[in-house]
């Protein structure tokens, strides 16, 4: 039930900035955008949310089309230690799916030292 | 945010039995989830565990596979019942209140 469009993997160099598209063009108003990654043997750990503005924390910043059909996730300098799969995700908080969590395929990000 | 320590972190099982895998959470938290991921895969939702009801399972998941307990905000169980070869795979479980959702580090399981 993934509705959300990433490419399969991106490249990045150490030390320069990311920038990880997602496409979700059926996004109603009430979906929320998030965005996870999970690093190799490891769960899945929490990145950034929005709604509508553009969000920044400590990890990323989150830039949000004003359509909302689109985002994309930034990486101000990658480490290596960001290498991971990350998962652009809709979190519907109507009816039957209340709040659920539903991954797609992800955009798997190689940083090279 | 929350912590969620889940356990076993790995098993080996004999076909035909069951494995409950449990999940414990730091704090109170209204949402609970348990995902399946097969090696080299994404995850999959299995079911949303309520608190003090039944679970709410996803197409393809069932209760008498899949039994799920929450008997409160902080605490959620998940058995793999009757295994078989194909049960092998890494099942996590997800919590959390607004905002992001926190993961345990999941329990592979094999499944001979």
């Amino acid at each position: 039930d993934a509705k959300t469009t990433q490419p399969n993997s991106m490249e990045s160099n150490e030390e320069e900035p990311v920038h990880l598209p997602c496409n979700h063009s059926t996004i109603s108003g009430t979906d929320y955008i998030h965005w996870y990654r999970q690093l190799p043997s490891q769960g899945p750990e929490y990145v950034i949310h929005g709604l509508t503005s553009n969000v920044n924390n400590r990890m990323a910043s989150l830039a949000i089309a004003e359509d909302r059909k689109s985002s994309t996730l930034i990486l101000h300098r990658a480490t290596l230690r960001d290498a991971a799969v990350y998962y652009c995700i809709l979190r519907d908080f109507r009816g039957s799916t209340l709040g659920r969590l539903y991954f797609g395929r992800g955009t798997q990000l190689t940083v090279w030292p | 945010s929350a912590v969620i320590s889940q356990k076993p972190s790995r098993d080996i099982c004999q076909r035909g039995t069951s494995l409950t895998i449990q999940c414990q959470v730091d704090s109170q938290v209204t949402m609970m989830f348990w995902y399946r991921q097969q090696p080299g895969q994404s995850l999959t939702l299995i079911a949303t565990a309520n608190q003090g009801s039944e679970a709410t399972y996803e197409s393809g998941f069932v209760i008498d596979k899949f039994p799920i307990s929450r008997p409160n905000l902080t605490f959620s169980t998940l058995t793999v019942s009757n295994m078989s070869p194909e049960d092998s795979s890494i099942y996590l479980c997800s919590g959390g209140q607004g905002g992001g959702y926190t993961f345990g580090s999941g329990t592979r399981l094999t499944v001979v």
